[in-house]
């Protein structure tokens, strides 16, 4: 199993240009989610889905998008990137959620100049 | 301010020493976890805890959930350079609310 992959691993944007990151997990989980890491700040989450055709709002979805068409694969795309959303991205799915432990990708470190 | 606060933020000790890590809650907590994050890298699941008085144990590191669910901690036992990293806490608040502390930075000197 590859687990939960990510990619890009870097990207830099200029603001205004919009993205994708991409996530995918092999393991069959129903719940991914989407978290941004800052200094300071921890891990926030943006948006996350308990399964395909659901997704719902986290803590912070501004300026973020996300679908889930299957259940193995969750994007996230940014519409209008602006510098605040320089960030280290995580993508993670979960067997169920809150009953299990979460699967983490390697993280997308993104740049908005 | 941080819904769940760690303790220290920072931590640098000698190898072979133990070492604590902390982490506050303001509510109740449905679920605690620790993660463990080396840098540039994503998370590697420690440790999920649930039961208040609950302890659990993987090799040198323990962690306790205390009897009211608002606070645990993390104990490492003779430490090891294999042990520096980020250690952060997460918590399960209920319906798909899950938040993480800022993390505590751990360098152990050999």
């Amino acid at each position: 199993n590859a687990g939960v992959t990510q990619t890009p691993k870097f990207q830099v944007l200029k603001t205004g240009q919009s993205m994708t990151l991409q996530c995918a997990q092999d393991m069959n989980h129903e719940y991914m989610s989407w978290y941004r890491q800052d200094p300071g700040m921890g891990l926030r989450l943006i948006h996350y889905s308990v399964g395909a055709g659901i997704t719902d709002q986290g803590e912070v979805p501004n300026g973020y998008n996300v679908s889930r068409s299957t259940t193995e694969d969750f994007p996230l795309r940014l519409l209008s990137a602006a510098p605040s959303q320089t960030s280290v991205y995580f993508c993670a799915s979960e067997r169920g959620q809150g009953v299990s432990e979460q699967y983490f990708g390697p993280g997308t470190r993104l740049t908005v100049t | 301010s941080q819904e769940l606060e760690q303790s220290p933020q920072s931590l640098i000790v000698q190898e072979g020493k133990n070492l604590t890590i902390n982490c506050t809650s303001s509510k109740t907590l449905y679920g605690l976890y620790w993660y463990k994050q080396k840098y540039g890298e994503g998370l590697i699941f420690l440790m999920m805890l649930q039961k208040g008085g609950e302890e659990k144990s993987h090799e040198k590191i323990t962690a306790k959930l205390d009897e009211k669910k608002q606070q645990s901690s993390l104990h490492i036992t003779a430490s090891q350079p294999s042990h520096a990293g980020i250690y952060l806490c997460g918590a399960d608040r209920g319906n798909n609310d899950m938040r993480f502390g800022a993390g505590t930075r751990l360098t152990v000197k050999p």
